[in-house]
């Protein structure tokens, strides 16, 4: 098991941006696929962005372009870099980690507590 | 992308009783690596998503056995064997066998 914490979210203007940071205990990044999902105010989950064990990464469409997904292995923190903030982007920002078909499995699994992103003027 | 489609949408059981959430993917979820990619979340009020179920029926650590999930290819089901007041919140099958990863649209849960 995994322990992933947030952070690095809060209120930001259209346009905007901000790097949210997913600092893991108990495994390591690179051993991990550390995935981003965000939940909008009362709506369900909506998969982001991952970046693989071997440093391949993926976004959703609704992101790409926009946001950027890296990781410091010496800090064991992924960061999800979000670019072009829109209203639609408004959302809790969780990191989790699962495993995807077709690629060795992580070694662990986890779901962080979250970091909150509001876009507002 | 794989639409997961759940049914009941929301339930409302009696503490004690069984209850069942069905989860249907668009496409077959189990990968040629023999593994099949489906994943059962529970988001209680306030708090973030845990895992409750990987890979159809594996109990994630700490998880009670009174829950349980089942299926292949496409169908899939997760049981709860006696419903307790804590088990109240929403509850989400997710694929991973494809990307982008999806969820279903919630199930929510209640207790009468």
């Amino acid at each position: 098991e995994v322990q992933l914490e947030e952070s690095g979210g809060g209120l930001v203007q259209p346009g905007g941006s901000l790097r949210l940071s997913c600092v893991a205990s108990g495994s390591t990044v690179n051993r991990n696929y550390v995935s981003w999902v965000r939940q909008a105010p009362g709506k369900g989950l909506e998969w982001v962005s991952v970046i693989y064990r071997g440093g391949h990464t993926y976004y959703g469409d609704s992101v790409k372009g926009r946001f950027t997904i890296s990781r410091d292995n010496s800090k064991n923190t992924v960061y999800l870099q979000i670019n072009s903030l829109g209203a639609e982007d408004t959302a809790m920002y969780y990191c989790a980690t699962f495993d995807y078909g077709g690629n060795p499995p992580g070694d662990a699994l986890g779901w962080g507590q979250g970091t909150l992103v509001t876009v507002s003027s | 992308d794989i639409v997961m489609t759940q049914t009941p949408l929301s339930l409302s059981v009696t503490p004690g009783q069984p209850a069942s959430i069905s989860c249907k993917s668009s496409q077959s979820l189990l990968y040629r690596d023999g593994k099949t990619y489906l994943y059962w979340y529970l988001q209680k009020p306030g708090q973030p998503p845990q895992l409750l179920i990987y890979e159809i029926s594996n109990r994630f650590s700490g998880v009670p056995d009174r829950f349980s999930g089942s299926g292949s290819g496409t169908d899939f089901t997760l049981k709860i064997s006696r419903v307790e007041a804590e088990d109240v919140g929403v509850y989400y099958c997710m694929q991973s066998i494809l990307l982008p990863p999806t969820f279903g649209q919630g199930t929510r849960v209640e207790i009468k």
